[in-house]
């Protein structure tokens, strides 16, 4: 599986959007890219996930440029609420495997 | 809530005793995964099963690990001879097969406490 790597921690206001940006250099064809959330003591939480070019649901957005070797997970005008750890993950299609998490990056997010 | 749920949600035992640990997949979804996470680390895959057929293990999975899934439903996650070392938070996760692109959904975890 391709290895991720994304920022340790980054910081932010309420109100702002925050940009996390995620470098999968060796994503190989079949592989898509899948966003978590995850709250202390909680299971991780679905956000999104991609293939190319843009998704975008109802809590965040995800760019994938053209050459898919990095992605960048947007969440438009965060609230306190929004503090967690966000996992970036490259997941081989359809395989059944298991998912490979990295440290993640958590976000404070400040009043 | 149709959401994977995981029961307990806490567990304290003492070193040497066995625990079971349960979780219930969303309805209809055919694969179920196991997870560890230690404090500060991401979680870590433990084994899966598509229905009731368990396919795939890690190697942290040792022998004083077993996992069941009988009916191709709900699954059980058994710990043998526990260490303080096997103090953890166990996740699961379930899904649904798809062509194109797979989403796991987790449950809340069972804490564990190994005294």
């Amino acid at each position: 599986l391709a290895k991720t790597t994304q920022p340790i921690s980054m910081d932010s206001y309420e109100g702002q959007e925050v940009n996390i940006t995620c470098s999968h250099n060796n994503i190989a064809t079949n592989d898509y890219i899948t966003w978590y959330q995850q709250f202390p003591s909680q299971g991780p939480r679905f956000i999104i996930q991609g293939y190319k070019t843009k998704v975008t649901n109802e809590v965040a957005s995800l760019f994938i440029p053209a050459d898919r070797k990095s992605s960048t997970l947007s969440l438009p005008r965060v609230s306190l609420s929004d503090t967690a750890v966000y996992y970036c993950l490259v997941v081989l299609n359809n395989a059944g495997n298991m998912l490979t998490f990295g440290g993640g990056t958590r976000l404070m997010v400040k009043p | 809530d149709t959401g994977v749920s995981q029961d307990p949600r806490h567990k304290i035992t003492k070193r040497g005793q066995n625990v079971t640990f349960r979780c219930d997949p969303i309805s209809e979804h055919n694969r179920l995964y196991w997870y560890r996470q230690t404090l500060g680390q991401g979680p870590e895959f433990l084994t899966y099963f598509q229905n009731e057929a368990q396919l795939e293990k890690s190697r942290l999975l040792s022998d004083r690990f077993s996992a069941e899934r009988p009916k191709g439903s709900f699954s059980t996650l058994e710990i043998q001879r526990t260490e303080q070392g096997d103090s953890a938070m166990y996740l699961c996760a379930s899904s649904q097969i798809d062509p194109y692109q797979e989403t796991q959904y987790f449950g809340p975890g069972t804490r564990l406490l190994v005294l």
